[in-house]
């Protein structure tokens, strides 16, 4: 049975640094790996989806990689924001169909 | 374009009485469709998943159900709500080919039962 973990649950940032959130699974055989934006009472916004075959994908501020072998994902941000305060998801599509397995996130609080 | 609307976007409902939410997707065809739900502070949780019309494959047994009249459309249902029902239900589609099936969220139901 797949196992997503995040870590840290909560992560306070100044605006403009860097940052990075983890990702870890326990079994490597999956199809993609897909991370998500979700504001508060709100619905999820994917922001990266990253297949079996790549080592990372990238969308403006941000870079999503993946190492299968070691069953983990870093979502990478640059020089934050307070807009970018949310919780970011990871979820992990299995190799069998159309399930997949979500982390309790990660709750970014960027602070002006 | 593709969208995904589900309605009611809040609920409060008394323990014991039925439930029915609403999930459409609009601008695709043959979408693969989920239901997930969200306990506060936690990851989502599958519920139900369906590939096609009249295809439920239930992930945690529970007194909900879905089901898929049309190809567009998805439903969950309880003939009884129970305390435990209350939480946050999110409707995702992915495109049913390829390995390429990013998920897509639609607004979500709260649901609170008192």
């Amino acid at each position: 049975k797949q196992e997503v973990t995040q870590i840290p649950a909560a992560l306070s940032v100044p605006e403009g640094e860097n940052l990075v959130l983890n990702c870890s699974f326990t079994d490597s055989a999956i199809y993609n790996l897909q991370w998500f934006r979700q504001d508060p009472g709100k619905g999820l916004t994917s922001l990266l989806l990253i297949q079996s075959s790549q080592r990372e994908q990238t969308s403006g501020r941000l870079n999503a990689s993946l190492d299968k072998s070691s069953g983990r994902s870093t979502l990478y941000i640059a020089a934050s924001q307070p807009g970018d305060s949310a919780t970011y998801l990871c979820a992990v599509k299995s190799t069998n169909a159309g399930k997949s397995t979500f982390g309790d996130g990660t709750t970014l609080t960027v602070k002006p | 374009s593709q969208t995904i609307h589900q309605w009611p976007a809040t609920l409060v409902q008394p323990v014991g009485s039925p439930l029915s939410l609403e999930c459409t997707v609009e601008g695709t065809s043959n979408p693969n469709l989920y239901w997930y739900r969200q306990a506060a502070g936690r990851g989502l949780q599958l519920l139900f998943y369906s590939v096609g019309i009249g295809q439920i494959s239930s992930e945690v047994p529970q007194n909900l159900s879905a089901s898929r009249p049309q190809d567009r459309q998805f439903i969950l249902s309880s003939k009884k709500l129970l305390l435990s029902d209350s939480g946050f239900y999110l409707c995702a589609w992915s495109r049913r080919e390829g390995t390429y099936n990013e998920q897509f969220f639609g607004p979500g139901t709260r649901l609170t039962v008192l």
